[in-house]
């Protein structure tokens, strides 16, 4: 079955810039979680969605949004891009929000921001 | 707050070598453990879990036991093959029903023949 897709895989933004990412889960996963992963801060959760409802959100500035459709695909926003939010962002789907449930994680979104 | 430490890589090993990435963390309750490997160019995969103390969980040779009095979940593998190389992530889930995990640093492991 087809995997977590993630698109686009490479983007260049300019400092103030706003960006919106999507991520498609595997087909019948209705849980999506978003993390961030830098070589200063490795892999940070950013939030997770269930049912299109955000039910956990990491230390991040409100710059960082996101939401979920009702088909479970799910998109991130990131508004007044800043040098640092150059990043891997990776999505995960699960079956189910529950902790002991396999996350599939897609290749990521690499985002470049000069 | 909760966290995860992992040994500093990279690790450089030869093949058949026997591997072990050590990882310890701190939580409350009692959280389910993980281990992640990451593949140039790619995303994680998850490679075994544990979910209670003493739970062992094993996958293509690699294994880690839950050990909650050391809080310790380190990584083995009894003989490394140059398609090992990866950097392997050690992870946590808190209790709380939800998904949000929370990954060590990472470790670089280098095979070579």
């Amino acid at each position: 079955k087809a995997g977590v897709t993630q698109t686009p895989r490479y983007l260049i933004k300019t400092r103030g810039q706003q960006v919106t990412l999507s991520c498609s889960p595997i087909s019948g996963h209705r849980s999506v979680s978003w993390y961030q992963q830098t070589p200063g801060q490795g892999l940070q959760f950013l939030f997770e969605y269930f049912s299109e409802t955000q039910r956990n959100k990491g230390n991040f500035p409100g710059r960082f949004s996101g939401r979920q459709f009702s088909n479970s695909r799910s998109e991130m926003n990131v508004s007044t891009l800043e040098l640092g939010d150059s990043a891997l962002y990776l999505c995960a789907s699960s079956l189910s929000p529950e902790r002991n449930t396999e996350a599939f994680f897609g290749q990521g979104t690499r985002l470049t921001v000069v | 707050g909760d966290s995860v430490t992992q040994m500093e890589g990279p690790v450089t090993l030869s093949e058949e070598a026997f591997l072990t990435i050590n990882c310890t963390y701190t939580a409350t309750g009692y959280p389910s453990l993980f281990w992640y490997v990451q593949y140039p160019g790619e995303g994680l995969q998850l490679l075994l879990k544990a979910t209670k103390a003493d739970d062992k969980g094993s996958n293509k040779g690699f294994e880690a036991t839950y050990r909650k009095e050391t809080t310790s979940f380190h990584l083995e593998k009894g003989s490394v093959q140059v398609s090992d190389s990866a950097v392997y992530f050690c992870a946590l889930s808190l209790s709380g029903g939800y998904n949000k995990l929370i990954f060590g640093a990472g470790t670089r492991l280098a095979v070579h023949p």
